[in-house]
């Protein structure tokens, strides 16, 4: 049973550009989340998908954007990259349904570096 | 609004040693609590959570942690450190309630370090 999948693992990008990161959710899983983690750090939320929609989003600027798939797969994109989104992305899926105790399941995240 | 907080970045002991990792949470209503370790160049896994049922939690790798509501605590321990342990943990509460979808709220995270 495959876990959470995630790619590229490593990025480089420069300041200005877009990139767009790619999730694979556990099977079986409904939800798909996005973690921010900057060296250091503990994981930020980005948003959460559910049904194809943007159901919650955290604190970050509408430069990071996502999307779900039919088949739950998930996509994150950045715009006008700066060198402050160089970090670990982090993308979790659950099985949610509204049952909000259900864990989350993480995949091993993709390094992006901003240069 | 929920968070947490994570007392101590970074704790040493012994190998054969008891680990104590502190967390202490605020929560406006019964909390989700989770902790999470975090290998190098990896993502994180769920070492054990705490859903309002029994106080005492098991987790993977013989870890267990405590939850405590008249301390807003949530402190993971282990009897004996192995080398394998050493390794980045996190504390997390999962936020709930109206309007809330679940998304998880971390602290600093800690780093466990374990010493032959």
């Amino acid at each position: 049973d495959a876990g959470v999948t995630q790619s590229p693992t490593h990025l480089i990008k420069t300041r200005g550009q877009q990139v767009t990161l790619r999730c694979s959710p556990k099977s079986g899983h409904d939800t798909v989340s996005w973690y921010q983690q900057a060296l250091g750090q503990g994981p930020q939320f980005i948003f959460q998908y559910y049904e194809e929609e943007e159901r919650q989003r955290g604190n970050f600027p509408d430069r990071f954007s996502g999307h779900q798939f039919p088949n739950y797969s998930s996509e994150l994109n950045v715009n006008a990259l700066l060198l402050g989104d160089s970090a670990l992305y982090l993308c979790a899926s659950s099985l949610d349904r509204g049952r909000v105790g259900s864990p989350l399941h993480f995949g091993n995240g993709t390094r992006l570096t901003v240069t | 609004a929920q968070s947490v907080t994570q007392l101590g970045s970074h704790v040493s002991v012994s190998e054969g040693a008891l680990v104590l990792l502190r967390c202490n949470y605020s929560s406006s209503v019964p909390p989700y609590l989770f902790w999470y370790v975090q290998y190098p160049n990896q993502g994180l896994q769920l070492l054990l959570k705490y859903t309002s049922a029994a106080t005492l939690v098991k987790g993977i790798n013989g870890f267990e942690a405590e939850f405590k509501k008249s301390e807003t605590s949530f402190h993971l321990t282990k009897p004996s450190a192995h080398m394998s342990d050493a390794a980045e943990y996190f504390c997390a509460v999962r936020q709930h309630g109206s309007g809330n979808t679940g998304k998880l709220i971390f602290g600093q995270g800690t780093t466990l370090q374990v010493k032959p």
